[in-house]
């Protein structure tokens, strides 16, 4: 079964970075699409972008493209999503997923637990 | 703002139907079959229940069935229950990116 584990929350300043990790287990396709998820207070879901391992191509939503960078570690099965230039609307809990296939829009089967960023001065 | 509109609540009481719109155009919900549909309790990770317009993942229940007609896909829930209470999210392919979701719908059950 796929598991996808968080870092923990983060409490940040605006202006700065932080980056969060999700790990997978369990993955046995040899073809699948990571995507991270973000949903502010109040807010709804909203895509930030996603990496497929196998090709290594990166995609990122045009809301945060230029200061989001989304990686894939395969020796650990870590993935890394770095947010810049951190503002106080970047407050969200953030969720990575993983699509079983080659490609995100068939659908997030598998979800991380969710890891909350602050951004408060 | 999402390219995808969903009503913001719907309501329905236990045994009935209720039906979860979202509607596209032809560069997003019409034009490809992309849709999925996610049902969200709060603090808890989205849970897909619907991909590629009406087909359900291992263990979802039957009582969740998806359809699409021209640019509005849609999302039946048969035999409310308690249960089910949560926000529903489509999402679609868009031709401005690989994944939109739509604003999100609160199902409340009477």
């Amino acid at each position: 079964q796929v598991q996808l584990v968080q870092s923990g929350a983060e409490v940040k300043k605006p202006g700065s970075s932080v980056k969060v990790s999700c790990k997978a287990s369990g993955v046995t396709f040899t073809t699948y699409a990571l995507s991270w998820v973000r949903q502010a207070p109040g807010e709804g879901l909203e895509w930030m972008g996603g990496i497929i391992p196998f090709s290594g191509t990166s995609n990122y939503a045009q809301k945060v493209m230029g200061r989001v960078t989304i990686t894939m570690d395969e020796s650990t099965s870590t993935s890394h999503m770095e947010l810049r230039s951190l503002r106080f609307e970047d407050t969200a809990v953030y969720y990575c997923s993983v699509t079983p296939a080659p490609y995100y829009y068939y659908g997030m089967d598998f979800w991380g637990q969710g890891t909350t960023v602050t951004v408060s001065s | 703002q999402s390219p995808l509109t969903q009503p913001a609540s719907v309501s329905g009481s236990p045994g009935q139907s209720v039906t979860i719109s979202c509607t596209g155009t032809s560069s997003d919900v019409g034009g490809y079959n992309f849709v999925s549909w996610y049902q969200h309790r709060p603090g808890t990770a989205p849970k897909l229940i619907i991909y590629e317009v009406f087909n359900r993942p291992s263990g979802v229940s039957t009582r969740f069935s998806g359809s699409k007609s021209g640019n509005t896909a849609s999302l039946t829930i048969s035999g409310l229950q308690a249960e089910d209470e949560a926000d529903y999210y489509c999402t679609s392919f868009t031709i401005n990116s690989p994944v939109a979701f739509g604003g999100g719908t609160r199902l409340t059950v009477l």
